[in-house]
């Protein structure tokens, strides 16, 4: 147990549809991750954010946006949800905003039908 | 922009013999290069990483080489055993962000 924690595991949706993804970092932890990783493909990194403040940011699309909250949780939001948004989506969380080692959940996988 | 290439895609080997997996990154700022594990419907881990003063880690089975130089990388796997098969990332820091190889699939042969 990496001390991440992602809610909820599984989220089964139709097109069209909004969702909200929730990640808890591990205590201490200030910056947190979110990546995509559909079948059998590589992890592709969509955004950070460190101590509630946006870091950097990858291939997110526009129907996506995220944020930190003061107690440094994060929520991923996907909008307008299109069949090929079905995947794994993990959250990561590391001690500070420099590259470190980052600690992964548990993932969502999200099925979008 | 910047990218990290991982090779190869696949890669089997019978068991007790040795696996090596290479990266290549073009960002020559770059100084973090993590490997990450991700068994079967798990969550990618760190194995195993090195910054770029050193030029070689090593820890038990697993080592990872740096040539700066080269600007490539590798992870080195000896005395292979059944539950090293996973799939292997690698990965290097680029403006605040880490840059990730497609993975390996590595498949130990009984």
């Amino acid at each position: 147990d990496s001390g991440v924690t992602q809610t909820p595991k599984h989220l089964i949706t139709a097109t069209g549809q909004r969702v909200t993804l929730r990640c808890s970092p591990r205590s201490g932890d200030l910056s947190v991750y979110w990546y995509q990783q559909s079948l059998d493909q590589g992890l592709q990194f969509l955004i950070q954010y460190y101590n509630g403040e946006e870091r950097a940011k990858g291939n997110i699309l526009e129907r996506f946006s995220a944020q930190q909250f003061p107690d440094l949780h994060s929520e991923l939001n996907l909008s307008s949800l299109e069949l090929g948004d079905s995947a794994l989506y993990f959250c990561a969380s590391s001690v500070d905003h420099i590259v470190d080692t980052q600690y992964f959940g548990p993932g969502t996988r999200l099925t979008v039908l | 922009g910047e990218n990290v290439e991982q090779h190869p895609s696949t890669l089997s080997v019978q068991e007790g013999d040795s696996a090596v997996i290479k990266c290549t990154y073009s960002d020559s700022a770059s100084n973090y290069f993590p490997w990450y594990k991700q068994e079967l419907g798990k969550r990618p881990q760190l194995i195993i990483d090195i910054r770029s003063n050193v030029g070689e880690k090593k820890d038990q089975r697993i080592a990872v080489t740096l040539n700066k130089t080269a600007k490539h990388f590798s992870l080195h796997i000896t005395e292979t055993q059944p539950e090293d098969s996973a799939v292997y990332f690698c990965a290097g820091d680029s403006n605040y962000q880490l840059i990730w190889g497609a993975g390996t699939k590595l498949i130990i042969k009984p």
